[in-house]
């Protein structure tokens, strides 16, 4: 079966750097996915990695070790806005349709 | 303006009633989705379906059916065969062979007592 370790919350305040570490193990893997969620509302795409290394898109970067089946989500230059859920979800390879299978999710409090 | 629209936010049913779940998108992709999620979890696959007509259980597709009959649409029924279907639904579509990449509809909040 597939398995995500998350942490289930981290605070920090305005302006710091926040990492939230992603654990799997699944049966297959083709890549590692980041959606942020408000309370309430529906999850958006924030990156995806398919090979080692670090992705960056703005604020946000995505690194993945696939030999260490690790991934981790930065968000810097925290903002009030960033407080939410971040889920990181497996692309397995070896599942029918290439679905995506997601963890428990962070919950990120910023505070002032 | 494009998307996937789901309806209605908030949806009370009575135990026994079985319930259809709308989920429409105008994105032109092939996949489509149905996610659960209870408080303070993470998203669990019920059903999804890479084309029209065709359609495969996810992790915890017991007391749930779908149907894909045109490509913008993949409504849900919660049967009275789900024990806990208490929750918040969320439909999902992607291009193909880009699931890992989803669109997420506004999501519709079951209660059933």
């Amino acid at each position: 079966g597939q398995s995500l370790e998350q942490p289930s919350e981290v605070t920090a305040v305005e302006g710091a750097i926040v990492q939230i570490n992603c654990t799997y193990q699944t049966s297959g893997f083709y890549g590692l996915s980041w959606y942020q969620q408000h309370d309430g509302g529906a999850p958006t795409f924030l990156s995806y990695n398919a090979l080692d290394g670090l992705e960056e898109t703005g604020r946000f970067s995505s690194f993945l070790s696939r030999s260490d089946s690790y991934g981790y989500l930065l968000l810097q230059e925290l903002q009030m806005k960033d407080s939410a859920s971040y889920f990181c979800a497996v692309r397995d390879d070896k599942a029918a349709g290439n679905k995506l299978t997601f963890g428990g999710g962070t919950r990120v409090l910023v505070k002032p | 303006d494009g998307g996937i629209t789901q309806s209605p936010k908030y949806l009370f049913r009575k135990e026994g009633q079985n319930v259809t779940l709308s989920c429409e998108q105008n994105l032109n992709h092939d996949a489509m989705y149905w996610y659960r999620q209870d408080p303070g979890q993470g998203l669990r696959l019920i059903y999804y379906s890479q084309i029209v007509n065709d359609f495969q259980k996810g992790d915890i597709a017991e007391g749930y059916s779908v149907s894909r009959e045109k490509k913008e649409s993949f409504p849900l029924t919660v049967t009275s065969a789900q024990k806990n279907p208490t929750a918040f639904y969320l439909c999902a579509s992607s291009a193909s062979g880009i699931s890992y990449e989803q669109y997420f509809g506004p999501g519709t909040r079951l209660t059933v007592t």
